[in-house]
C-alpha cells in the first residue's frame, strides 16, 4: 500500500525557473492539500483541491499554482521560483471536510531556489 | 480564528523519564486537535487525535494527551521516553475554512533524548 507519495525528494533550481512537484495518492481521498515548512512557521497551507477539478487557495498562495485533472493526482508548479520559496513542501490527503478527519502527509520535497 | 502556541521550542529528557510536550489552543467552539509527530527528513505521522469524545486520548507509541477545556490545554505526555521519541512534535487545531478542514499547526517542539 504506497499511500501518497511526492516526486522528487529533493531538487535544487535556479531563480526563475519554473519547477513541478508531484504528488501521488492511491486512496482515492477526495482532498488534497499543499503546505509548505519553514523554519518557525509550522505548516502552511498552499492551496487545496476538494475533488478533480476543483481547487482553492490557501494561506499563501501567491507564486504558486496547482492543477487537479484527476483524483489521485495533485501537482504544484512553481511558474518562477524566487529564494523566499525555498522551503520544505508536503502533500497531504484526506476523505472528507470535517473538522476531526485526518490528513495525511506524505514524505515531503526538499527544495532550494539557488 | 483558531490558534495553537506551542509553550516550549525545545525540551530534553533523559531516556525512561517521563515526556511532557505542552499546548495551548484558542478556539470560538468545541475543537478537534491532532498531535503529528515528525522524523528527521520523514514526513508527518499521525500521533492521536481529540474529537470531542473522550478527554484522555491515547495514541500510539505510548503516547497520551488530555484535553482541559478550562486550561484550553492539550498536552502530550509518555511516561517513558525511547531514544526513537526523538523528533520534532506538532499540535494542531483544526477549523472549518471556506468549505473544507483548515488545519492550523503550531510552531513545533523539538524532542531530545539523551542516553
Amino acid at each position: 500500500d504506497a499511500g501518497i507519495t511526492q516526486s522528487p525528494r529533493y531538487k535544487i533550481t535556479e531563480t526563475g525557473r519554473q519547477v513541478t512537484l508531484m504528488c501521488h495518492q492511491t486512496w482515492s481521498h477526495s482532498y488534497m492539500f499543499w503546505y509548505r515548512q519553514d523554519l518557525g512557521h509550522g505548516l502552511r497551507l498552499i492551496y487545496y483541491s476538494a475533488a478533480a477539478d476543483i481547487t482553492d487557495k490557501g494561506e499563501v498562495p501567491d507564486g504558486y499554482v496547482v492543477s487537479r485533472s484527476k483524483t489521485e493526482n495533485f501537482p504544484l508548479t512553481l511558474e518562477s521560483a524566487t529564494r523566499s520559496q525555498t522551503s520544505v513542501y508536503f502533500c497531504a490527503s484526506s476523505t472528507s471536510r470535517w473538522v476531526s478527519d485526518t490528513q495525511y502527509f506524505g514524505p515531503g520535497t526538499r527544495l532550494t531556489v539557488l | 480564528a483558531q490558534s495553537v502556541t506551542q509553550l516550549d521550542s525545545h525540551v530534553s529528557v533523559s531516556e525512561g523519564t517521563p515526556v511532557l510536550l505542552r499546548c495551548n489552543y484558542s478556539s470560538s467552539y468545541s475543537p478537534s486537535l491532532f498531535w503529528y509527530v515528525q522524523h528527521p527528513n520523514k514526513g508527518l505521522q499521525l500521533l492521536l487525535k481529540y474529537t470531542s469524545a473522550a478527554t484522555l486520548v491515547k495514541g500510539i507509541n505510548g503516547f497520551e494527551a488530555e484535553f482541559k477545556k478550562s486550561e484550553t490545554s492539550f498536552h502530550l505526555t509518555k511516561p517513558s521516553a525511547h531514544m526513537s521519541d526523538a523528533a520534532e512534535y506538532f499540535c494542531v487545531v483544526s477549523d472549518m475554512g471556506s468549505g473544507f478542514q483548515k488545519l492550523v499547526f503550531g510552531t513545533g517542539t523539538r524532542l531530545l533524548v539523551s542516553p
